[in-house]
């Protein structure tokens, strides 16, 4: 009830190219929807997050893309860049239980030049 | 604004040995997280504080583990005795909660080998 599937595990993208990751959840109480960005030798930090109450959320050339019908939210990176290789983790909770996330299993992306 | 700190930031010990990681949230956060990131199994939430009081310890592996909050500005973590399968990256992170919604802020974590 728990758990947030995220997939792939691992991706790898052509400079210019659009970066998709994919999560699933189970738990319909959950109200907020971040992903996190980490890079080699740092803690994960917040890229960009989404509630249910909108099915989409941009900042710059990432993209949260939310379907409450089928649980499912994605992270869509346009413009794919070198700097953007990093691990991204989808996360999910609910208002009630304060600040505790949920994570995914994480996506290793990599962007070639 | 300083972020989380977190000390030592590479532990290097022998199977047997106490091993103790600290954290100091942001100034003014409540709530504080600690989490295990490996290869294997990802990142794993071991147990969470809220205003210095545990609220859910379900993922300490192990009664080897104990955390404690003694004040809103520390928070430390041990291991007695360690175990090689301890090795991993151990991460702090802090929550201003309920204020600016459910972010949690991370440290740069503490890499533990134990050997």
């Amino acid at each position: 009830q728990q758990q947030v599937k995220q997939s792939p595990q691992s991706l790898i993208v052509q400079k210019g190219g659009i970066s998709i990751i994919n999560c699933a959840y189970e738990n319909t109480a959950f109200d907020y929807f971040p992903w996190y960005q980490q890079f080699p030798g740092k803690g994960p930090a917040l890229l960009i997050a989404i509630r249910p109450d909108v099915s989409e959320k941009k900042e710059g050339r990432f993209t949260i893309s939310f379907n409450k019908s089928a649980k499912q939210f994605s992270l869509h990176i346009m413009d794919s860049q070198p700097g953007d290789s990093a691990t991204y983790f989808c996360a999910a909770s609910q208002e009630t239980s304060g600040s505790r996330l949920t994570f995914g299993e994480g996506t290793q992306l990599t962007v070639n030049p | 604004d300083a972020g989380v700190i977190q000390s030592p930031r590479h532990e290097v010990t022998e199977m047997g040995q106490e091993v103790t990681l600290r954290c100091k949230p942001i100034s003014g956060h409540n709530s504080l997280f600690w989490y295990r990131q490996t290869m294997m199994r990802g990142l794993e939430l071991l147990i969470y504080f809220n205003n210095n009081v545990p609220i859910d310890d379900s993922g300490m592996p192990e009664d080897r583990f104990s955390a404690k909050m003694p004040n809103a500005s520390f928070s430390t973590l041990k291991i007695q005795p360690s175990e090689p399968r301890d090795s991993a990256v151990y991460f702090c992170a802090s929550s201003p909660y309920p204020r600016r919604g459910n972010e949690q802020f991370f440290g740069p974590g503490t890499r533990l080998t134990v050997l």
